[in-house]
């Protein structure tokens, strides 16, 4: 079992550029999170899936961010037009069917820097 | 306003003594309380979690401590090792409500050798 796979797990972007964000989670597991971390806000729930249908996206910013899971193996968060308080760790996170958010397991996690 | 407070950014303690590291809440619908645990470059990982209806949860050196009326918890890691030594991340979510966890911002505990 390798875990949640986030890639990649550095993006260095320019103002203005898009960026997207990919998530495998733990195969079997049936909902994914999105969380945003930094040192000032610390873990800012984003939105989640489950049985890849969106569910809650209250914490995603309206404009430029989006997150979508095409297939129960991915999940991507997109984020356009970038700016540099976009920076950020995002975390992607699944548990299993039955576990609601008793027990995420989290990746690593994608370093975004926007220059 | 947040609504799960961590009152100390960080705690240093020496090894074999017991850190205590406290965290509040504001909502009175929030009912699961899990505490997580992060090394630099690392996701979180799940450590210990309470029920509101239980004011006690034990996992080895690892106690929860539930005040519902009070609205605050503690975690009491015993025998501190070094290797304890990471960010712990208090979280709160209702089980009536959206599986959205929130999260405190965190304490940074130090075990001195």
């Amino acid at each position: 079992n390798a875990g949640v796979i986030q890639t990649p797990r550095h993006k260095v972007t320019g103002k203005g550029q898009e960026a997207t964000l990919w998530c495998e989670p733990i195969s079997g597991h049936s909902a994914v999170f999105w969380y945003r971390q930094t040192i000032v806000q610390g873990l800012e729930f984003l939105t989640y899936f489950r049985n890849q249908a969106p569910i809650d996206d209250s914490g995603m910013p309206k404009e430029r961010f989006s997150a979508q899971m095409p297939n129960q193996s991915h999940s991507t968060l997109k984020i356009q037009s970038t700016q540099p308080q976009d920076s950020a760790v995002y975390l992607c996170a699944s548990s299993s069917p039955g576990q609601g958010n008793e027990r995420l397991f989290f990746g690593h996690g994608t370093k975004l820097s926007v220059l | 306003q947040q609504q799960v407070r961590q009152s100390s950014q960080s705690l240093t303690v020496w090894e074999g003594e017991t850190a205590i590291l406290n965290c509040s809440y504001e909502n009175s619908a929030f009912d699961y309380f899990p505490w997580y645990q992060q090394f630099p470059g690392e996701g979180p990982a799940l450590l210990i979690a309470i029920r509101s209806v239980s004011d006690k949860k034990e996992d080895g050196r690892f106690t929860i401590f539930f005040n519902k009326r009070e609205k605050n918890l503690s975690l009491h890691i015993k025998d501190s090792q070094p290797g304890d030594s990471a960010t712990y991340f208090c979280a709160a979510s209702a089980s009536s409500g959206s599986w959205q966890l929130i999260f405190g911002s965190g304490t940074q505990l130090t075990v001195m050798p």
